[in-house]
């Protein structure tokens, strides 16, 4: 199957400073979700990206769609304290006529006050 | 509206007991799945479902069962545990499988097998 390379696996920053991630496959996919989970809760969708070299913003996130269809990326600006929990990176092709999502292995974010 | 309720929130188990976790969601969506999330490791697909009475397996599906009757509910059961089932388990759901519909997540069940 699919394999997703998601780095890095961890980022202590301090608040005020830009992140970003990114997300690798050997195979394409179609479409690329970003989750953020929250400690001890599931994960939420922050953005989703339908079409290669689409750049697509949600506050202070920003995430793209790369050219190749084999990568996106993830970048959150000016961070804050409640920036921090785990990020998720989701490629995702169809299976059987259903969309069924590859996940990364999460960067955790700390961010220090 | 209460989204992907699951139940319980954490449980301790012993080796060869067997338990069932439950998801619930009241949002009428067709499609339901079951991850198990280990540290450092993502979300590894178990079981999903893509409506009343079919199931299918995922990635990891080896020592879980499901079982599909209504809508609302999609149950993971565990017959026989063991360590190696010691894990974080999610419960998702999605409104249609179309290319832009991301899950709406449950909270997860803690799981410690002993």
């Amino acid at each position: 199957g699919q394999q997703l390379n998601q780095s890095p696996q961890s980022m202590f920053i301090q608040e005020g400073e830009d992140v970003s991630m990114n997300c690798t496959s050997s195979s394409i996919f179609n479409t690329w979700l970003w989750y953020k989970q929250d400690p001890g809760e599931g994960p939420v969708l922050l953005i989703a990206l339908y079409k290669a070299g689409e750049l697509t913003s949600n506050g202070r996130l920003t995430a793209q769609f790369g050219i190749t269809r084999k990568d996106s990326f993830l970048n959150i600006s000016a961070s804050i304290p409640s920036d921090v929990g785990i990020y998720f990176c989701a490629g995702q092709l169809p299976r059987g006529g259903s969309y069924i999502p590859t996940f990364g292995r999460g960067t955790s974010l700390i961010v220090h006050p | 509206n209460a989204g992907v309720t699951q139940t319980p929130k954490f449980r301790i188990l012993k080796i060869g007991q067997s338990m069932t976790l439950q998801c619930t969601q009241d949002m009428n969506h067709n499609y339901m799945y079951w991850y198990r999330q280990d540290p450092g490791m993502g979300l590894k697909l178990i079981y999903y479902s893509v409506g009343a009475g079919i199931t299918d397996k995922g990635e990891v599906p080896n020592g879980y069962n499901v079982s599909r009757s209504t809508t609302e509910d999609f149950p993971l059961r565990l017959e026989l545990a063991a360590p190696s089932q010691t894990s974080v388990y999610f419960c998702a759901s999605r409104l249609t499988t179309g290319a832009g519909y991301g899950y709406t997540f449950g909270s997860g069940t803690r799981l410690t097998v002993v």
